[in-house]
């Protein structure tokens, strides 16, 4: 079992590009999500969903845009990347949305923004 | 939302028993209390999670006493592989509202 794989692993953009993080996870879960960690922080929240064709908002969304078109794939969009996105980002999935059980992480992608 | 509370760092030796107490005085009937366990250049891992009294994995035990605005999460005998970041999240309504803080990092020496 794969679990929840991201890529790319590394990147390295310059200001105004835009690109795309992918996620995918082979449990059939129907939460997925998309965290950023900065250095010395915890997780924020960006993006969420609850099923597929269902997304909404966490802490941190601006400058990120997500769709749910399969319960498999939950990719994160920069549209216009900015230094401030420079980050580690997380994927995570679980089988509900509510707080109760495991929630699964994949291994990072981690960005960076010239 | 119930806030926690707990310590930035620890430090530890390997074979020790380490305990890490996170404060929640603001924790509400339906919360969980779960912990997760992150290494450098990693996502976090799900330790163990919940409710009240106590419980326990094979990683390690959670203790919530009666009041359930604290809990410790226990680790027997580390080792120098537990060197990592411990997440104490508390919530019941759904993960789009728990919080990841600065968590505790924890160092054991040999």
């Amino acid at each position: 079992n794969a679990g929840v794989t991201q890529t790319p692993k590394f990147q390295v953009l310059k200001t105004g590009q835009s690109m795309t993080l992918q996620c995918a996870q082979d449990m059939n879960h129907e939460y997925m999500s998309w965290y950023r960690q900065d250095p010395g922080m915890g997780l924020r929240l960006i993006h969420y969903s609850v099923g597929a064709g269902i997304t909404d908002q966490g802490e941190v969304p601006n400058g990120y845009n997500v769709s749910r078109s399969t319960t498999e794939d939950f990719p994160l969009r920069l549209l216009s990347a900015a230094p401030s996105q420079t980050s580690v980002y997380f994927c995570a999935s679980s089988y509900s949305s509510g707080s109760t059980g495991e929630l699964f992480f994949g291994e990072g992608s981690r960005l960076t923004v010239l | 939302l119930a806030k926690t509370t707990q310590p930035i760092s620890m430090d530890s030796y390997e074979g020790q028993e380490v305990n890490i107490t996170c404060s929640h005085n603001n924790i509400a009937t339906n919360d969980y209390i779960t912990w997760y366990q992150q290494f450098p250049s990693q996502g976090p891992r799900f330790i163990i999670q919940g409710y009240k009294t106590k419980v326990t994995n094979e990683v390690a035990s959670l203790f919530i006493p009666a009041d359930r605005k604290s809990s410790t999460l226990s680790l027997p005998r580390v080792s120098l592989s537990d060197t990592a970041v411990y997440y104490c999240l508390v919530g019941e309504t759904g993960y789009s509202t728990l919080t990841f803080g600065k968590g505790t990092m924890l160092l054991v020496s040999p």
